[in-house]
């Protein structure tokens, strides 16, 4: 079945120790979102793809990177993990930016 | 300002009762709505879509409307199941997306 694929599900880091959540999909969608979840809040889209054309929300902080070798993959690098950054990161997927996006599992991000 | 307003913020309901959440927006343009499903600790679900021209559509149990006119849209479920127990999110389409804050439903037995 198409999907999207998040790793790891769970993911637990010290507190300023780099980590990189991995999205991976099979819809051969152009665009692909990253978003982070806090507890009881609505997603806040961090940055989004088309192709190979990187957005990045005006608010993202620079602590937040992210990468998309291929069309199939995406990834979400937090440079120095602070305590507020313990959320879910949520990964997305639309054929154009318009669309129905489709979401994976989520990783839920834990910093000691 | 574009926003995208759920109420109630949660709500408790037995199983086989029937409810109705709301969404009110202020998004300008208007693409098209969306609501979706997050049960704990997973991602969103799509429960259905609608633009502009659609008044109502139905996914099984649940019937979304959409008034364009009022920018209001409601989500019923009809009689709720224990699996029901989720996080229902509206999300607004126009030059961007707009999530609303989502209404936690919680269906006991």
């Amino acid at each position: 079945d198409a999907m999207v694929i998040q790793n790891p599900r769970y993911q637990v880091t010290q507190f300023g120790k780099p980590v990189t959540l991995s999205c991976s999909q099979t819809l051969n969608h152009n665009v692909m979102y990253w978003y982070q979840q806090k507890s009881s809040q609505a997603p806040k889209l961090l940055f989004h793809y088309y192709d190979k054309d990187f957005n990045n929300e005006a608010d993202t902080p620079d602590n937040f990177q992210s990468r998309r070798p291929n069309t199939s993959f995406c990834f979400l690098d937090i440079r120095s993990p602070g305590l507020g950054d313990a959320a879910m990161y949520l990964c997305a997927t639309s054929p154009r930016v318009a669309d129905e996006q489709f979401f994976g599992p989520g990783t839920r991000l834990t910093v000691l | 300002k574009n926003q995208v307003e759920q109420s109630p913020q949660s709500l408790i309901i037995l199983e086989g009762k029937n409810c109705t959440l709301q969404c009110n927006y202020t998004v300008s343009p208007f693409s098209n709505l969306r609501w979706y499903k997050q049960d704990t600790g997973r991602g969103p679900v799509s429960l259905t879509i609608m633009t502009f021209s659609e008044n109502t559509k139905s996914n099984g149990r649940y019937t979304a409307t959409l008034d364009a006119d009022t920018k209001q849209s409601s989500l019923h479920i009809t009689a709720s199941q224990l699996s029901d127990s989720a996080s229902y999110i509206c999300v607004v389409s126009g030059e961007e997306f707009y999530f609303g804050t989502g209404t936690s439903l919680t269906v006991i037995p």
